[in-house]
């Protein structure tokens, strides 16, 4: 069966700073893979996803994420984190329906 | 194009209580799911449906939970005595048909009192 681990919890960065989510998925074959971010009491707004192809995928707000199938994560980057950027971020994949992370929650200081 | 939108927003019951949800998917979007989410948690997947029919069904969906999407376009979710534990976030998604790409409503905070 599909599982998505985000080991951490909650992380916090300067503004300005750069951050890395980490993700690790179990999937037999090929995953489909999604990053989504929500903020407070809102939905979700999908970030970038990954089907196939160019491992280093670019998405919204400045955001990017990379394909390892040898380590089995999909990894969320951004060079500078900015103070609006704090919310819920959550690692997904596909298999007729998402299945998620628990989250990570990010905390920005100033 | 709209985006999804549920409604209400913000459902307050008290235990016992019968409560429904909508859902209106982005249009032409042939399929449509639901997920709860619960503090501190991702969503977790309930139910989907292509057009009209309902494909696949979650073990979370207990007997006191029914989808519906009677015309192929919106859906509703309806809680049958709720319980505290029915407590959570419910959100909506929509797709096109051979898209993996969901498109997520604002979802409807449900408190079961």
């Amino acid at each position: 069966a599909q599982s998505v681990t985000q080991p951490d919890i909650h992380i916090t960065v300067s503004e300005g700073a750069s951050l890395e989510l980490r993700c690790n998925y179990s999937y037999g074959a090929t995953p489909y893979l999604f990053w989504y971010v929500q903020s407070p009491g809102q939905g979700l707004q999908l970030l970038l996803k990954y089907f196939s192809g160019d491992t280093l995928v670019q998405g919204i707000k400045g955001f990017e994420a990379e394909f390892k199938r040898s380590q089995s994560s999909f990894n969320l980057r951004k060079p500078s984190v900015h103070w609006s950027d704090a919310a819920e971020y959550f690692c997904a994949t596909y298999g007729n329906k998402l299945v998620f992370g628990a989250g990570t929650i990010l905390r920005v200081k100033s | 194009d709209t985006g999804v939108s549920q409604d209400p927003r913000h459902k307050i019951t008290k235990r016992g209580q019968n409560v429904t949800f909508r859902c209106d998917p982005i249009s032409e979007h042939n399929r449509l799911y639901w997920y709860r989410q619960t503090l501190g948690q991702g969503p977790e997947f309930l139910t989907y449906f292509q057009n009209e029919a309902q494909l696949e069904k979650s073990r979370l969906l207990s007997d006191r939970f029914s989808a519906e999407r009677p015309k192929g376009s919106f859906s509703t979710l309806e809680i049958q005595r709720t319980e505290q534990g029915d407590s959570a976030m419910y959100l909506c998604a929509s797709s096109p048909t051979l898209e993996e790409t969901q498109y997520f409503g604002p979802g409807t905070r449900l408190l079961v009192l």
